[in-house]
Formats: C-alpha cells, sequence, structure tokens
C-alpha cells in the first residue's frame, strides 16, 4: 500500500533562519506531487507542483522554493524565513498520468511557527 | 484567488440531524472532490464526482454537482460526533494538473 511520510511534524524557527521540509511517498511510481499551506483556520493554498524529477511549477511568488531530487521526495525550502511563512504545511501526492483526475493523498502536515 | 467558496463557514447541528455543504466554483472542471480534515491532521479524501456526474453516494455521504451553476454540495446524513471537522471542496481544473480548495466549512455535532 501506498504511505507518505512529512517531516519535521512541528518547527519553531527565528526570522531569516533556512528552512527544510521534506516529504516521501512510498508503494507508488511517478507520483504528482504538491506542497500546499495552510492558514489557521483557512483553505489550502497550492504552493509548487510537481510531474517528474526537476520539474517544479510554482503557484505563489515567495521566497519558498521547492525540489524534487528524486522520484518520490519533495523538498520545501527557504533560504531566509519569514513572519509570514508561518503556517500548516502540507505535502501530497496523486497518481501520475491522471492529473485531470486524481484524489490527493495528504501527509500529516508540519507545523512551523517563525518567531 | 480561490476557485472554491464553501457555505456556510460553519455549522453546529445536534447528533442524527442532517448536514449540508455547499460549494460554488468559479471555472470548468474535470471533477469535484471533498475531503475532510480532522484538526491538525492532514486531509483525507472523502469523494470524487466528475463534471459528467450530478449525483454520488458513498456510506452517509451525498455529493451533487450542477455544472450550469458551478454549485456543488455535501450532504452528510444521520450526522454523528465523530464526523465534526473541517470540509473542504477542491476542483481539478480543465486541462491542468491542479487541485484548488476552497476555505472549508467546520462542522461541529454535538452529541
Amino acid at each position: 500500500s501506498q504511505t507518505i511520510h512529512q517531516w519535521p511534524a512541528t518547527l519553531v524557527q527565528p526570522v531569516g533562519s533556512p528552512l527544510s521540509l521534506e516529504c516521501t511517498v512510498e508503494g507508488t511510481s511517478n507520483p504528482n506531487l504538491y506542497w500546499y499551506r495552510q492558514a489557521a483556520g483557512r483553505g489550502l493554498q497550492l504552493l509548487f507542483y510537481s510531474v517528474g524529477i526537476g520539474q517544479i511549477s510554482s503557484e505563489v511568488p515567495q521566497n519558498l522554493s521547492a525540489s524534487r531530487p528524486q522520484d518520490r521526495q519533495f523538498i520545501l525550502s527557504s533560504k531566509k524565513l519569514l513572519l509570514s511563512d508561518s503556517g500548516f504545511y502540507l505535502c501530497a501526492w496523486s497518481v501520475r498520468g491522471t492529473g485531470r483526475d486524481g484524489e490527493l493523498f495528504f501527509g500529516e502536515g508540519s507545523r512551523l511557527t517563525v518567531l | 484567488s480561490q476557485q472554491g467558496e464553501e457555505d456556510p463557514q460553519a455549522l453546529s447541528i445536534q447528533e442524527g440531524e442532517n448536514a449540508t455543504m455547499n460549494c460554488s466554483y468559479k471555472t470548468s472542471i474535470n471533477n469535484l472532490q471533498w475531503y475532510r480534515q480532522n484538526s491538525g491532521r492532514g486531509l483525507v479524501h472523502l469523494i470524487l464526482i466528475r463534471s459528467n456526474e450530478r449525483e454520488k453516494h458513498s456510506g452517509r455521504l451525498r455529493v451533487t454537482l450542477d455544472t450550469s451553476k458551478k454549485s456543488s454540495s455535501l450532504l452528510i446524513t444521520a450526522s454523528r460526533a465523530a464526523d465534526t471537522a473541517s470540509y473542504f471542496c477542491a476542483t481539478d481544473l480543465t486541462g491542468g494538473f491542479k487541485t484548488i480548495f476552497g476555505a472549508g466549512t467546520r462542522l461541529f455535532v454535538k452529541a
């Protein structure tokens, strides 16, 4: 069966520090991968999605970046965090090739607090 | 901008009652999905309805889709306290790989 792992679960970082959130998927090949951010009590904002290794599409201009060094690994990074980067970050995957008709499978999320 | 907008933003009902949540969207879609999120957790997929379908059932869930009005509804029948969660509609846009979420409806079911 397929599983998705996301870490760390909780992170408290000072303004200006770097960030690295990791997500890995097991039990499937060539998934579409996604990073979403959720502000407190709000909906999900799509940040990045990837349809293959090294292929990253950015949805929102920001100081965040994403990379996909391996087929089932998706990394969210920042060189210098801002207060506004605080939030709940969710990684998700869907079956590749059916991006027009795909259920999303979510990780448990990473809660980032920037102080 | 948000593709989907849920209504109401919050809903409080008694156990055993039905809960209805609505979603409106703006552009052409391939499908519409409903997800559930318990507080502080990841989202869990509930049901998907394709653009050429009008109604779909799954257990106590009933989803309708009206593409002419660009709207969908989620009905949870005979609600339980365990149904307390946030519910989100999400749309897969025509021609793309993106799934866009609405702001969600927070459902509270009182025992």
